[in-house]
């Protein structure tokens, strides 16, 4: 089963709202999650590591205050993309490092089409 | 060239052939994970292998590891239809994940 979910799975909203998407780490805890982001048929790129109880960690070139992370507990990591628009459209995929054996686990991603 | 670079690109193969893909990374790794997407899915975690290991099995996948020359292979034998899927390798350098770009296996029936 699932180790790592992440919901919603699909969102479609106007271009200016703010949207949540969680991600939760059902099997153990993870101190580290990852935020990446996926262009059609192309690899993914990290967005930013979130890290339990302080601020994420982001990559160059991506804004922190466009995508806002918070890792308020060792189970839940969440992204909201604020007042997205069209260009923001794309699949996000989260994932949470298990502590032990160090394999990354990644959520089923989430779909965002901003119109 | 980028981290994780994956060869081949596309690879369309019967099935009950073997497949295999290539990885080869240039900085040095604690490890390097394979992972299978479907299409318009997330990623799912096939074998993860350590900088100290040659070579893991896990069913009827098969991963190598030759940090000599800076490469991974994933080999699928005995291939079904359902392993139609685009297949990453992540080399893992302790703080994060980088991925290649990826192949793209079609299992014909």
């Amino acid at each position: 089963g699932a180790v790592v979910s992440q919901h919603p799975s699909r969102v479609i909203c106007k271009s200016g709202t703010s949207v949540k998407i969680e991600c939760r780490s059902l099997d153990f805890q993870a101190t580290t999650m990852f935020w990446y982001r996926q262009f059609p048929k192309k690899s993914l790129m990290l967005m930013a590591t979130s890290n339990e109880g302080s601020k994420a960690t982001y990559e160059q070139g991506v804004e922190k205050d466009k995508f806002l992370i918070n890792h308020a507990s060792l189970t839940l990591s969440t992204l909201t993309v604020t007042s997205a628009h069209p260009e923001d459209s794309s699949f996000y995929i989260c994932s949470a490092r298990e502590p032990k054996q160090g394999a990354q686990h990644f959520g089923d991603g989430t779909r965002l089409s901003i119109l | 060239s980028q981290q994780g670079e994956e060869d081949p690109q596309a690879l369309s193969i019967q099935e009950g052939e073997n497949a295999t893909m290539n990885c080869s990374y240039k900085t040095s790794i604690n490890n390097l994970q394979w992972y299978r997407q479907n299409s318009g899915r997330g990623l799912v975690h096939l074998i993860l292998i350590r900088s100290n290991e040659r070579e893991k099995h896990s069913g009827r996948l098969r991963v190598t590891l030759d940090t000599s020359k800076k490469s991974s292979s994933l080999l699928i034998t005995a291939s079904r239809a359902a392993d139609t899927a685009s297949y990453f390798c992540a080399t893992d350098s302790g703080s994060r994940l980088t991925f290649g770009e990826g192949t793209q296996l079609t299992v014909n029936p």
